[in-house]
């Protein structure tokens, strides 16, 4: 299985800051990285796929980048609404696999 | 809109047979070219796939479940079902169906969980 390591686990930050999660895959994953965020209680939703593109809906203060081993989400102004956790998952080779969260607080 | 659903038991016996259906609606099971997924998240983890299943049938299983794990479809009634068998407390998590979009057969192209039910949680306990 193709592992996903991201960093850091937990990030405390600002409103109004830039903020930089990243993803490394054990092996090549390609392009097929995809970001997802998840609220408390509720469903994970897409933010990002094929490394870089922006699913429909989503802010553009979200963009993410990386091909191969590493990736990054940044997120260039924090709103209160991102305040959540992150996670990559790579489509590129069964079976799919997810990292292990990134949980963004309010400093 | 394309909407899905979870229901089924929230309690179920340890070495009894765990069951979920998701009903999709807002659209047809059979059109779009996705996947339909099952995917689980342990309280306080990370997201662990089950496995999809094609609207043809044709079934992919994550291999750490695929010999408890059965995932069915019923086109008619536009769900799609989960089964594991021999439950155990490991087995406690939040349950999500959800749709995949492969960029071989999905005209989005995304290769990625785009649309998600809002999960059930099930625990497995005597």
């Amino acid at each position: 299985d193709t592992q996903m390591i991201q960093s850091p686990s937990s990030l405390s930050a600002s409103v109004g800051d830039r903020v930089t999660i990243t993803c490394r895959a054990s092996e090549s994953v390609n392009s097929y990285l995809n970001w997802y965020q998840q609220k408390p209680g509720k469903a994970p939703k897409l933010l990002i796929y094929g490394a870089s593109s922006l699913q429909r809906g989503v802010p553009s203060r979200f963009s993410g980048s990386g091909s191969g081993t590493d990736f990054t989400l940044i997120i260039s102004s924090l709103q209160l609404e991102d305040f959540a956790t992150y996670y990559c998952q790579q489509s590129y080779s069964p079976p799919r696999t997810f990292g292990q969260g990134t949980k963004l607080e309010i400093k | 809109q394309v909407q899905l659903q979870e229901s089924g038991p929230g309690l179920v016996k340890p070495s009894q047979t765990l069951s979920l259906t998701c009903t999709v609606s807002g659209g047809s099971i059979s059109s779009g070219g996705y996947f339909w997924s099952w995917i689980r998240q342990h309280p306080g983890k990370g997201l662990e796939w089950i496995g999809y299943i094609y609207s043809s049938g044709s079934t992919y299983y994550n291999p750490s479940l695929k010999s408890r794990v059965t995932i069915s479809v019923d086109t008619s009634k536009n769900q799609f079902y989960l089964k594991l068998k021999y439950a155990t407390a490991a087995d406690t998590a939040v349950y999500y169906c959800a749709s995949y979009c492969s960029s071989t057969t999905c005209y989005a192209n995304l290769d990625a969980f785009d649309i998600w039910g809002q999960g059930t949680m099930v625990t497995v306990s005597s």
